[in-house]
């Protein structure tokens, strides 16, 4: 009765692949997005998608592509991946845009080498 | 500029302790304050959120906007409060989450 859930939890590739991290969740929550964990535990908003239309693009590169397929899923699609794209991918869901609790995935650890 | 200062990396305490973890935001508006607490390589979850002014697992945190802070406070820490705490701002009616860096809490025995 997992309520986010992202798939792979672990990843490890090379730099320059193409690579996806997908995300689902079953709470019914009309919103969704992205964070980005890095080294340093730094948390950072990427991404929000309300009713699978972009809300929010936090200034990331546009090797980032999140696609929303319907507002349960949203997933993460990143082209020619590099060094610094190594972190803990976080996705999360709320209830809608406005003020609700947002709940976290277990994360997915990319690293790229 | 929208923006949360955990000043302490790592606060090390031993068990029975008294515990604050410091938070301190900066907004111009009416902003929204939470506490998230990452245990071990586990996912984010909500510790506290300021407008229900609740206590969970032992923990409070006023918010002062005098200060613009809203520091976490446990009375007695437990080994098992040992985590990474993060205090996040949401700008005022609005689901977008600013976290601060995060203070390990390491509490000994």
């Amino acid at each position: 009765d997992t309520a986010v859930s992202q798939t792979p939890k672990y990843l490890v590739t090379q730099m320059g692949n193409d690579k996806s991290i997908k995300c689902e969740q079953n709470l019914g929550h009309d919103t969704m997005y992205w964070y980005k964990q890095d080294s340093k535990k730094f948390l950072k908003i990427m991404f929000s998608y309300n009713n699978k239309e972009l809300i929010i693009n936090e200034t990331v590169p546009n090797r980032f592509s999140p696609k929303s397929p319907d507002k349960a899923h949203l997933n993460l699609h990143i082209n020619s991946l590099e060094l610094g794209d190594s972190a803990v991918y976080f996705c999360a869901s709320s209830q809608d845009w406005g003020g609700n609790t947002i709940y976290f995935g277990e994360g997915s650890w990319l690293t790229v080498v | 500029a929208q923006r949360v200062t955990q000043p302490e990396k790592l606060l090390s305490v031993f068990k029975g302790a008294p515990v604050e973890l410091k938070c301190n935001y900066s907004y111009s508006g009416s902003p929204e304050l939470f506490w998230y607490v990452q245990y071990s390589r586990q996912r984010l979850q909500l510790l506290l959120r300021h407008i229900s002014r609740e206590s969970i697992k032992g923990f409070t945190a006023d918010l002062n906007k005098g200060e613009t802070s809203f520091h976490l406070k446990k009375p007695f820490a437990q080994e098992e409060d040992s985590a990474m705490y993060y205090c996040a701002l949401s700008p005022g009616g609005y689901n977008k989450l600013i976290f601060g860096a995060g203070t390990r809490l390491a509490v000994h025995p």
